[in-house]
């Protein structure tokens, strides 16, 4: 059991609605990284927050934003959300000091974007 | 760009087979290598990481992987498969600094073991 949470499990929205995702760390972890994984796909990273503050992006345009909170839990944001954002989202945390960064992941948050 | 080909798909083995699953990376830099596993219903987890030291890393249920640093290579093996091993597995990377951090996967690969 990794201890990540997230909710919703699942999630209905509709083309240019905004959506927020959660997600909870596993107690102790200070970095937490967000992924969206399309069917048939790896993890794609959409970015990582250390310490509240946005530490690495990956190639997701700036309506996908996010937010860590002091006690480590987190938000994922996307705006004007289109059909391709169809996807399960991912959350992962990691421990402070971790060489090599491994991630604990959580179950995941399916959004269909109808 | 930074990327993570996983050569192989989809494999089908038979119990007691040996595996060999094919990871290539891209980037110039120091990188720790990653290889996570998803067993049917469960969270992604990890199998094994290099980050340092020994190129060959052993991981948990008995699979292991070799960094090549000059092929740009992590593949993963395991000598004799069992029918638990039914998952998907993915490489990954990570690599950059603070405020440049990435974590990239490749695209997987389906194992399936027939008992």
């Amino acid at each position: 059991e990794t201890g990540v949470t997230q909710s919703p499990t699942h999630l209905i929205k509709t083309r240019g609605q905004q959506v927020t995702l959660r997600c909870s760390s596993q107690s102790g972890h200070n970095t937490v990284s967000w992924y969206q994984q399309a069917l048939g796909q790896g993890p794609q990273f959409i970015f990582q927050y250390y310490r509240e503050e946005e530490n690495g992006r990956g190639n997701f345009p700036p309506r996908f934003s996010g937010l860590q909170f002091p006690n480590y839990s987190s938000e994922l944001n996307v705006n004007a959300l289109e059909l391709d954002d169809s996807a399960l989202y991912l959350c992962a945390s990691s421990l402070p000091g971790d060489r090599g960064d491994t991630q604990y992941f959580g179950p995941g948050t399916r959004l269909t974007v109808l | 760009a930074q990327s993570v080909s996983q050569h192989n798909h989809h494999v089908i083995l038979s119990e007691a087979a040996s595996l060999e699953l094919g990871c290539n990376y891209s980037y110039g830099g120091t990188v720790n290598l990653f290889w996570y596993v998803q067993y049917p219903g469960q969270h992604l987890q990890l199998l094994l990481k290099y980050f340092s030291g020994d190129p060959l890393v052993k991981g948990i249920k008995g699979f292991e992987a070799e960094f090549i640093k000059s092929k740009f290579s992590f593949n993963l093996r395991k000598p004799s498969v069992q029918w638990s091993d039914t998952a998907e597995y993915f490489c990954a990377v990570n690599a950059g600094t603070s405020g440049t951090y990435k974590y990239i996967f490749g695209t997987g690969t389906r194992l399936k073991v027939l008992a």
